[in-house]
């Protein structure tokens, strides 16, 4: 157990619609960072946040949001939702801002229909 | 950007037998190589990693090898057993980096499934 939990463990929506993923980091971590994991694309950067702010943004979708709250947890808005969109989502934390080693979450299935 | 490629994508070795896998990166900024275990169903699980000051780490049955004139890294499991049947992702990022973009976030290779037969 990383330590990392994130909710829920599968989401199963429509397309067009809109899904929130949450994640806890592990205690005394500052940076969450989300990746998508997909067959055809692997583990894919998106989003990170340090200390409530937006820190690095990678291969992340105009459709697709997050933030970070001043508890550390973080959520990942995902709207408009297409058959491709359908992946494994991942948070990971670590407690420096970069180059730290990185908790990965248990991840959350989504399959879009 | 950053672009790391991984060999083998399968593995398949006897139990007790050692395992390799490799991966070279493009990016000579970049100065941590983490290693992750997946496991299915599960999220990657952290391993082993390198900083770029150093050649090689080893801890128990795993080991992990620098090169960064020739920027390729290796993965090292000796005397495998089943338990360690798993996709293997190297990765490389770079620390201290500037603000902002995607420099200093892991760039993972495509994995490496690893079949240990008992």
């Amino acid at each position: 157990d990383s330590g990392v939990t994130q909710t829920p463990k599968h989401l199963i929506t429509a397309t067009g619609q809109r899904v929130t993923l949450r994640c806890s980091p592990r205690s005394g971590d500052l940076s969450v960072y989300w990746y998508q994991q997909s067959l055809d694309q692997g583990l894919q950067f998106l989003i990170q946040y340090y200390n409530g702010e937006e820190r690095a943004k990678g291969n992340i979708l105009e459709r697709f949001s997050a933030q970070q709250f001043p508890d550390l947890h973080s959520e990942l808005n995902l709207s408009s939702l297409e058959l491709g969109d359908s992946a494994l989502y991942f948070c990971a934390s670590s407690v420096v801002g970069q180059g730290g080693e990185q908790y990965f979450g248990p991840g959350t299935r989504l399959t879009v229909t | 950007g950053e672009n790391v490629e991984q060999h083998p994508s399968t593995l398949s070795v006897q139990e007790g037998d050692s395992a390799v896998i490799k991966c070279t990166y493009s990016d000579s900024a970049s100065n941590y190589f983490p290693w992750y275990k997946q496991e299915l169903g599960k999220g990657p699980q952290l391993i082993i990693d390198i900083r770029s000051n150093v050649g090689e780490k080893k801890d128990q049955r795993i080991a992990v090898t620098l090169n960064k004139t020739a920027k390729h890294f290796s993965l090292h499991i000796t005397e495998t057993q089943p338990e360690d049947s798993a996709v293997y992702f190297c990765a490389a990022s770079t620390s201290g980096s500037n603000y902002g973009g995607s420099q200093g976030n892991l760039i993972f290779g495509k994995g490496t499934k690893l079949s240990v037969k008992p």
